[in-house]
């Protein structure tokens, strides 16, 4: 099936720090989904990307569809405890014959 | 809305027995989807419906998954007879439309076959 890679795995940052992580793929996806799940929930949407280039924000997030169609990436300003949790990408390929599908993840830990 | 609401949070069950996951959509939404979450495997897309109909359910990891839709405010996602590896947490998602996918998750189900 499609694969969607995430980097990095897993980080640890000081409260207060911006954040980046990004998806990656070797296919072209027509829409892009940033989640954030906490333990014991459901992911819960961010931001949803369906345009090239496009570049969205949602308060302290901001993320972006890559220009080749290819990639995102996804930007946290300021971090706080609460963002610790951990973020999934995802892409629609249905228009190709394929289906939606989920990044393995990035885990972020906050550290006062 | 109260948003997409699963059945039970959790259930344990002994291998070999019936379960059955419920799902009632946010209303209005055309999209209906069935994932599986373990560690080794992360989100995993077994089935999505469109309008009550079964899409693709290549995802379906065996005979003993089945999945239904009898209207548009409710799915089951039944596991027949169930197994240890069966042990994961089971997402129900809803979207409103394809052109501007955005599913909206429950809070899954914890399902633990012992």
């Amino acid at each position: 099936g499609q694969q969607l890679n995430q980097s990095p795995q897993s980080m640890f940052i000081q409260e207060g720090e911006d954040v980046s992580m990004n998806c990656t793929s070797s296919s072209i996806f027509n829409t892009w989904l940033w989640y954030k799940q906490d333990p014991g929930e459901g992911p819960v949407l961010l931001i949803a990307l369906y345009k090239a280039g496009e570049l969205t924000s949602n308060g302290r997030l901001t993320a972006q569809f890559g220009i080749t169609r290819k990639d995102s990436f996804l930007n946290i300003s300021a971090s706080i405890p609460s963002d610790v949790g951990i973020y999934f990408c995802a892409g629609d390929r249905v228009l190709y014959g394929q289906n939606f599908v989920f990044g393995p993840g990035t885990r972020l830990s906050v550290l006062p | 809305d109260a948003g997409v609401i699963q059945s039970p949070r959790h259930e344990v069950t002994e291998m070999g027995q019936e379960v059955t996951l419920r799902c009632k959509p946010i209303s209005g939404h055309d999209y209906l989807f069935w994932y599986r979450q373990t560690m080794m495997r992360g989100l995993e897309l077994l089935i999505y419906f469109n309008n009550n109909v079964p899409i693709d359910d290549s995802g379906m990891p065996e005979d003993r998954f089945s999945a239904k839709m009898p209207n548009a405010s409710f799915s089951t996602l039944k596991i027949q007879p169930s197994e240890p590896r069966d042990s994961a947490v089971y997402f129900c998602a809803s979207s409103p439309t394809r052109t501007a996918l955005r599913a909206f998750f429950g809070q899954g189900t914890r399902l633990t076959v012992v």
